[in-house]
């Protein structure tokens, strides 16, 4: 079971804004920058922003997270049938001393 | 272009070791720490630990402590992760990555190898 519990699925169709959630405590999420992963069938996970939400070259604007207190969520406005992944949120977790995934939440775009 | 490249896959019976590389390129290798990762067949991803590829120095995740060990080339720019005792669970695909800022902003990943697949089997 992860500490950072996230959502096993999300779904939206084309153009739908969709957020996808991360839960944490005070020793992870409350105290740590919060990094999102978008991960394809068969490559490596990619980041899709840094810690003031500028992202990599390649990943689109629709792209952009926040972070409130404990939690934090990935937003993506205008949701496209390319962005069919599975999500994870990372973060440092002082009780573990270590980085800490979360559990991951499959995107559908029906 | 800043690049990992890892080692091919790999086959082992349980109880056998393996050794996965990871050959950077393209930027200064002793200026990142490497992480390593990795991602069972249908399971989330997982920490395994880290190394300092300025000083060599390791530090496993509490929960792979033992039989993962860390290591490093400095004169080829590469880190290694070596697993003993394998067992089946430990089938998955392994990856490292880089972290900016030294970590110190937390697991920000810019830069990740192909992956290993490393599968346990009698």
């Amino acid at each position: 079971q992860s500490v950072l519990p996230q959502p096993p699925s999300a779904s939206g169709t084309p153009g739908q804004r969709v957020i996808i959630s991360c839960s944490g405590g005070s020793s992870n999420i409350g105290r740590s920058h919060v990094y999102w992963y978008q991960k394809l069938p068969g490559t490596a996970p990619k980041l899709l922003f840094d810690r003031n939400n500028k992202r990599p070259s390649g990943v689109p604007d629709r792209f952009s997270g926040s972070k409130s207190d404990t939690s934090a969520s990935l937003i993506i406005a205008g949701v496209r049938p390319e962005d069919e992944a599975d999500y994870y949120c990372a973060t440092w977790d002082d009780n573990l001393s270590g980085v800490a995934f979360g559990g991951g939440t499959k995107l559908t775009v029906l | 272009q800043d690049l990992l490249v890892q080692s091919g896959s790999e086959l082992r019976k349980p109880g056998a070791s393996v050794k996965v590389s990871c050959q950077a390129s393209g930027f200064q290798f002793s200026n990142y720490p490497i992480y390593w990762m990795r991602q069972a067949p249908g399971q989330g991803l997982e920490y395994l630990g880290w190394i300092n590829t300025h000083t060599g120095n390791p530090t496993n995740a509490q929960d792979f402590t033992g039989r993962f060990v860390f290591s490093l080339d400095s004169s080829v720019g590469t880190t290694f992760l070596q697993i003993n005792g394998l067992r089946a669970e430990d089938t998955a695909m392994y990856y490292c990555a880089r972290v900016t800022d030294s970590g110190f902003y937390g697991p920000a990943f810019d830069v990740w190898g192909q992956g290993t697949m490393v599968t346990v089997s009698s």
